[in-house]
């Protein structure tokens, strides 16, 4: 079985500030695949950043990036310049070869002006 | 863009009826996948398909049942409602290339 654990509920970031969610996870597979996704008030989710887990590099997307160490099962999001508009909760999530998507709790991360 | 469609926003529904929620993409992908969505439990999977007529269970089937009689729905069915299926629900697809899921906009469901 597949897991994903996120251990903070909530984070608080002064906006323009840096802020890192932690994600953690589980997996007997060697190819799988690892999300960000996030889901502001309106309740859509919105993939952030994906990681390759065959891929050593760590994938960037803008203010996104993410510190992906395989060995230890830590798959960590960080937001540089923090915006009002971050203000959502983040879910991490893990896919493998069977396709079945496994998400964490989930974070709740609020931007202050 | 991906387009995933369900079809109601929010949902009223009695104790014992029998609920269909409807999810529809316009992406020709294979995978399909119904979660609920509770607070502080995130999300879990409730069944998932890979492709047409075929379906997985996923964390918690039960009280669910699901229909993917062609490809691009997945229906899930709710045979006899219960206060503790009031919960959001969520409709995603992905293709086989890329791993790439697609949200529906959710359903909030209410079993009164």
């Amino acid at each position: 079985a597949q897991t994903v654990t996120q251990s903070q509920p909530e984070m608080s970031v002064q906006e323009a500030e840096t802020v890192t969610l932690s994600c953690t996870y589980d997996t007997s597979e060697n190819n799988y695949y690892l999300f960000w996704y996030k889901q502001p008030p309106s309740r859509q989710m919105i993939l952030v950043i994906r990681q390759e887990a065959y891929k050593q590099q760590n994938a960037t997307e803008n203010r996104f990036s993410v510190n992906f160490q395989k060995a230890a099962k830590s798959f960590s999001l960080k937001i540089s310049d923090s915006q009002l508009g971050d203000t959502a909760m983040y879910f991490c999530a893990l896919i493998g070869a069977n396709s079945k998507l496994t998400f964490g709790k989930g974070i709740t991360l609020s931007v202050r002006p | 863009d991906v387009k995933v469609t369900q079809s109601s926003r929010y949902l009223v529904k009695r104790t014992g009826e029998k609920v269909f929620l409807e999810c529809v993409q316009d992406m020709d992908h294979e995978n399909m996948f119904w979660y609920r969505q509770d607070p502080g439990l995130g999300l879990r999977l409730i069944y998932f398909s890979y492709d047409v007529k075929m379906k997985e269970k996923g964390d918690i089937p039960e009280g669910y049942s699901v229909s993917r009689e062609k490809k691009e729905r997945f229906s899930l069915i709710l045979e006899s409602a219960s206060t503790n299926q009031t919960s959001m629900y969520l409709c995603a697809s992905m293709g086989d290339r890329g791993r790439k899921l697609f949200f529906g906009s959710g359903t909030q469901l209410s079993v009164l």
